[in-house]
């Protein structure tokens, strides 16, 4: 049983150019959550999607940052624009359901913007 | 709001021995969970264990076990028989259990190293 994948692993970009950050959920989970983590810090949420639908985006920047679950295929967090300060940790986390369901974590992305 | 406090930026222990890592969290809320997470050098996010608050009892893993002690606010993992693949950095994470409330929320961390 296959956990949460996430890709690349690694990501490099200069200022200015698009990041796109891939999550696929474990099997039977449809609903994925992206988290934030920046040096030395805890995760911060960002965002909550469920198939087709983004149910609470309250923890991402207004603007640049956006974030899809599409019904075929995986989650996508796109990054317009980029700018050093995105430079982090994406952690990308699914669960079964909602309510009592434990989040499981992909590996993460590690965002570098040079 | 809801905040998870661990106030050891780093913590060591000698091999084979325990150590036990701290963990507070404000909430006015009185149904929630409690989790560790284990990040080691892979950066993979691990779950260690979970404790819901409405038990008493603490919950346990193996060599992991919390004490948590819910007037005080207070949730520690303590680590038995420690081992050279413990060594990462632990999180706390605390979730509302209201199904309309599902983020976690995460102290800035602890980095345990196990010395041999």
């Amino acid at each position: 049983n296959a956990g949460v994948m996430q890709n690349p692993r690694h990501l490099v970009r200069r200022r200015g150019q698009e990041a796109r950050l891939r999550c696929s959920p474990m099997k039977g989970h449809s609903h994925v959550y992206w988290y934030r983590q920046l040096p030395e810090e805890g995760l911060k949420f960002m965002v909550y999607l469920q198939k087709e639908n983004i149910i609470d985006e309250s923890g991402m920047p207004k603007e640049r940052f956006s974030a899809e679950f599409p019904k075929e295929g995986p989650s996508i967090l796109r990054i317009q624009q980029v700018v050093r300060g995105d430079s982090a940790a994406y952690f990308c986390a699914s669960s079964l359901g909602i309510g009592t369901d434990t989040q499981y974590f992909g590996p993460g992305t590690r965002l570098t913007v040079l | 709001a809801q905040t998870v406090t661990q106030s050891q930026p780093e913590m060591s222990v000698q091999e084979a021995e325990t150590v036990t890592l701290s963990c507070t969290y404000d909430t006015s809320e009185s149904d929630y969970y409690l989790f560790w997470y284990k990040q080691p050098p892979s950066r993979q996010m691990i779950l260690v264990i979970r404790q819901e608050a409405y038990k008493q009892q603490n919950a346990t893993e193996n060599r992991f076990s919390v004490n948590f002690q819910k007037a005080a606010k207070s949730f520690s993992l303590k680590i038995s028989d420690s081992q050279l693949g413990d060594a990462a950095m632990y999180f706390c994470a605390y979730r509302s259990a209201t199904n309309s409330n599902y983020q976690l929320i995460w102290g800035a961390g602890t980095k345990l190293i196990i010395k041999p």
